[in-house]
């Protein structure tokens, strides 16, 4: 069983389209998180959920919105992409907020063409 | 929040035991140091975390001084499949990521 699973993998799509992924981790964690890794490799944190609460947002435009129906899903919808938006998405979830192992997603590739 | 700060890349021959020196000078009473590991087109995995002095497991070993402003990941005879990127986390309530160091393995 996958415990950190993300849909799609990959994703293409065109300038100014809406598009969401999709993440679900079956750990039974209570906080979840959104990281964008860019072409210069960097991990860069989005959002951190804890019980479906929003904990962290870091500077992300707010065309991203990220939506916790339950403990066991965060999903990222981003509004109006852009090129820049370009870059692999993983989610990743963690018992609680930032003190302990971290599972991470395979990734989702989104390119903005 | 603490910043980390390693080296960007090592190399390393298959067999070697590699260590990878983090230093984290403004490390909080609470905070955690944790090591993880980045393959090409994969997730971070957790590697090992420790609060003090030295943490063992069965993939590697984490030192850390008595001043905590610094920490070094042990990896003992590495392979070619430990070519990875390593990141070094003080965590405390956020993981954020720093650079991390791109390990090279040379048969």
């Amino acid at each position: 069983d996958t415990a950190v699973s993300q849909t799609p993998k990959y994703l293409v799509t065109q300038m100014g389209n809406d598009k969401s992924i999709k993440c679900e981790q079956n750990l039974g964690h209570d906080t979840m998180y959104w990281y964008k890794q860019d072409s210069k490799k960097f991990l860069k944190i989005m959002f951190s959920y804890n019980n479906k609460e929003l904990i962290i947002n870091e500077t992300v435009p707010n065309r991203f919105s990220p939506k916790s129906p339950d403990k066991a899903h965060l999903n990222l919808h981003i509004n109006s992409l852009e090129l820049g938006d370009s870059a692999v998405y993983f989610c990743a979830s963690s018992q609680y907020l930032g003190g302990d192992e971290a599972f991470f997603g395979q990734g989702t590739r989104l390119t903005v063409v | 929040l603490a910043k980390t700060t390693q080296p960007i890349s090592m190399d390393s021959y298959e067999g070697q035991e590699v260590n990878i020196t983090c230093s984290h000078n403004n490390i909080a009473t609470n905070d955690y140091i944790t090591w993880y590991q980045q393959f090409p087109s994969q997730g971070p995995r957790f590697i090992i975390q420790g609060y003090k002095t030295k943490v063992t497991n069965e993939v590697a070993s984490l030192f850390i001084p008595a001043d905590r402003k610094s920490s070094t990941l042990s990896l003992p005879r590495v392979s070619l499949s430990d070519t990875a990127v390593y990141y070094c986390l003080v965590v405390g309530g956020k993981l954020i990521f720093g650079t991390g160091t791109r390990l090279q393995v040379f048969p």
